[in-house]
């Protein structure tokens, strides 16, 4: 399966702990994006990459949260000090870049983080 | 925060009837996209509708586009079980990221 994958998918954790989700995108997909997605409601942009630059971060995205892309490839997004707030999906999504388009997002399973 | 809103919240409707969801939005936009949500799953695209563009078809899908009124609709003809699922209208704007609105919960029974 080529698609847009992410790990783990569920996550429980103690308020102040640390957590990190991984992100692979489709292979060929040069811009990766991050979304927040709280129950009854769609999903919240986070931040984006284009290869391994991080571009775009929302105001959502705290000074706990930090996200990489190091080789242009897989991502990572790091929630600090983990708070009950932080509960919810998190979903992964990536795109290919073609100049003067854009294109439709391709999205991954997600992972539901639980904090308790 | 959400561009705009899906209206309705929810919709239950028969097997093979019409499903129609419309979507608002605030801001000037590049395109709008429909995705489909299965109950706790990652989202899938449906269909892109362009700025410039007033209607779309795709399959049992039919997207209309109302820049003036900043709306939007999604026909569903012929529903099947298999389409219940939460649909939510995404807007692109000059950036590169999408805005969701709050979603519309379908649920067709057999």
């Amino acid at each position: 399966d080529t698609g847009v994958s992410q790990d783990p998918r569920h996550k429980i954790t103690k308020r102040g702990q640390n957590v990190t989700f991984r992100c692979d995108p489709i292979s060929e997909h040069n811009r990766l994006y991050w979304y927040r997605q709280t129950l009854g409601q769609g999903p919240e942009f986070l931040t984006y990459f284009q290869n391994e630059a991080q571009l775009e971060k929302s105001r959502l995205l705290s000074d706990r949260f930090s996200a990489e892309r190091p080789k242009g490839s897989f991502s990572t997004l790091e929630i600090q000090r983990t708070e009950q707030g932080d509960s919810a999906m998190y979903l992964c999504a990536s795109s290919p870049l073609t100049s003067g388009s854009f294109h439709e997002q391709y999205f991954g399973p997600g992972t539901r983080l639980t904090v308790t | 925060s959400q561009q705009g809103e899906e209206d309705p919240q929810a919709l239950s409707i028969q097997e093979g009837e019409n499903a129609t969801m419309n979507c608002s939005y605030k801001t000037s936009i590049n395109n709008l996209q429909w995705y489909r949500q299965n109950s706790g799953r990652g989202l899938v695209h449906l269909i892109l509708i362009r700025s410039n563009e007033r209607e779309k078809h795709s399959g049992r899908l039919r997207v209309t586009l109302d820049t003036s009124k900043k709306s939007s609709s999604l026909l569903i003809t012929a529903s099947r079980a298999a389409d219940t699922a939460s649909y939510f209208c995404a807007t692109a704007g000059g950036g590169n990221k999408l805005t969701f609105g709050t979603g519309t919960q379908l649920k067709v029974e057999l």
